[in-house]
């Protein structure tokens, strides 16, 4: 396609379940990056691959978050033991080089655990 | 500290008219980068337009314009003859560093609501 695309766009979540979401950059780009936003707030970073090395997971914000991009093309974000506060939109953002002048970003993935 | 202030929880303007959302940094480092973002309602974040922090003029898109004021770390979005299709979220964010990879640190939006 010619965006990124994410799926699914919305999920609900047993508390405790395990969710994968899956983001498909636009074609041939090497930057891939996840956000969490958050109902009302602006998003903040999690964590970003640069094909398919993933150089910082400094925003994950515990080991329930858990992200790979194995291909350097194609990411998962996995969530496991889904908890309340995890509810927010999940979005990915691809950039075509490293110098990051521009991300695409998806429509999102609007998780709510319940 | 904040990275990213928008202090304009929602603006309203008239369509056609021209409207201006507030955005401030703080930042120590001299390599920088000023982002806006569209959000509306579908989620997906709409890139408009880019400002480096050595751009010597400020940054136009079409209707947007960048106005960056660098002594007051002020960098804000000009929409000129706004159309009903503006009314949406926009986020001001900072990218830190160089031209290597720097994740974007967002602020926490201005709500636009452009009115016939």
């Amino acid at each position: 396609g010619a965006g990124v695309s994410q799926s699914p766009r919305y999920k609900v979540a047993k508390r405790g379940q395990d969710v994968a979401l899956r983001c498909d950059p636009i074609s041939g780009h090497v930057s891939l990056f996840w956000y969490q936003q958050a109902l009302g707030q602006g998003p903040e970073f999690l964590t970003y691959f640069q094909n398919e090395a993933q150089l910082d997971k400094s925003g994950l914000p515990s080991d329930r978050f858990f992200a790979e991009r194995p291909e350097g093309s194609v990411s998962t974000l996995k969530i496991q033991r889904t908890q309340q506060e995890d509810s927010a939109v999940y979005l990915c953002a691809s950039s075509p080089s490293v110098k990051n002048t521009e991300a695409f970003f998806g429509q999102g993935t609007r998780l709510t655990v319940v | 500290a904040q990275k990213i202030t928008q202090t304009q929880p929602g603006m309203f303007v008239q369509e056609k008219e021209a409207v201006t959302l507030d955005c401030t940094y703080d930042t120590s480092d001299p390599s920088y980068g000023l982002f806006w973002y569209k959000q509306p309602s579908s989620g997906e974040m709409i890139f408009l337009i880019y400002q480096g922090s050595y751009d010597q003029q400020n940054a136009t898109e079409g209707r947007y314009s960048l106005n960056f004021q660098k002594a007051r770390k002020s960098a804000n979005l000009v929409i000129s003859a706004s159309q009903l299709g503006d009314s949406a979220m926009y986020f001001c964010a900072m990218r830190e560093g160089g031209t290597g990879f720097q994740k974007l640190v967002f602020g926490t939006g201005t709500r636009l609501l452009v009115s016939p």
